[in-house]
């Protein structure tokens, strides 16, 4: 069982949105500012697409967003397209200590 | 830019010890937190801890009694080593680094990953 909630999997059709969920505790998640979300394609390592809740790095599109409300945080993916369809990750700082602790993954399928 | 590349023994028996190393390519090593990072195979991702240039480490407490990480500096390269492995330690081992500033705990350098089976 991992430390941070995600549904097992989210579809969407091309050019919709979906939102992907993170649920923590007021330990990780609702204490801290720190959830960063990764994607990851088969085989492949993960690559962050967002840090700090909501700040994009350089050459991420802006086609993904975050936010985050008390215990649950959340991954926005607009304008859906193809090379979207991955596993996605949330992770988050937890306690007082260096601890980071992950989501244990949601699969988003293209339609 | 930074580059993560990884090795090491992917075959090992129950009660050895795991062992991987990653060397880092580009213009900065110094400044940044270095992790390991696990992921067993169809499963999420597990940090197992971390260290910076000056040796300083942290831990994921399930795995402190197993573990060390070390840095070598010099070489640009840190390494993780898992005493008495068994199945459950099998997994795809990632190295992956923070980049310098104030601690915002993520990862944006990534290595390739090295599969690791523990089999009798």
């Amino acid at each position: 069982q991992s430390a941070l909630a995600q549904p097992a999997s989210v579809s969407g059709s091309p050019g919709q949105s979906i939102t992907i969920s993170c649920t923590g505790t007021s330990s990780d998640v609702g204490s801290y500012s720190l959830v960063s979300w990764y994607q990851q394609h088969p085989g492949k390592a993960p690559k962050l697409m967002i840090f700090e809740v909501n700040k994009r790095p350089s050459g991420v599109s802006n086609r993904f967003s975050g936010s985050k409300s008390g215990n649950t945080a959340s991954l926005t993916i607009s304008g859906l397209q193809a090379e979207d369809e991955a596993d996605y990750y949330c992770c988050s700082k937890r306690g007082a200590n260096t601890l980071r602790v992950f989501g244990g993954g949601t699969k988003l399928t293209v339609l | 830019q930074v580059q993560l590349q990884q090795w090491g023994a992917g075959l090992l028996k129950p009660s050895e010890t795991l062992s991987l190393t990653c060397a880092v390519y580009g213009w900065s090593f110094n400044g940044y937190y270095w992790s390991w990072i696990r992921q067993p195979p169809g499963k999420g991702l597990e940090w197992i801890g971390e260290i910076n240039h000056t040796g300083s480490t942290n831990d994921n407490p399930s795995l402190k009694s197993r573990l060390t990480i070390s840095v070598d500096t010099s070489r640009k390269q840190f390494s993780l080593k898992l005493r008495s492995v068994t199945a459950a330690d099998t997994a795809v081992y990632f190295c992956a680094g923070e980049s310098p500033g104030s601690r915002r705990y993520f990862f944006d350098h990534w290595g390739q990953g090295t599969l690791v089976t523990v089999s009798s």
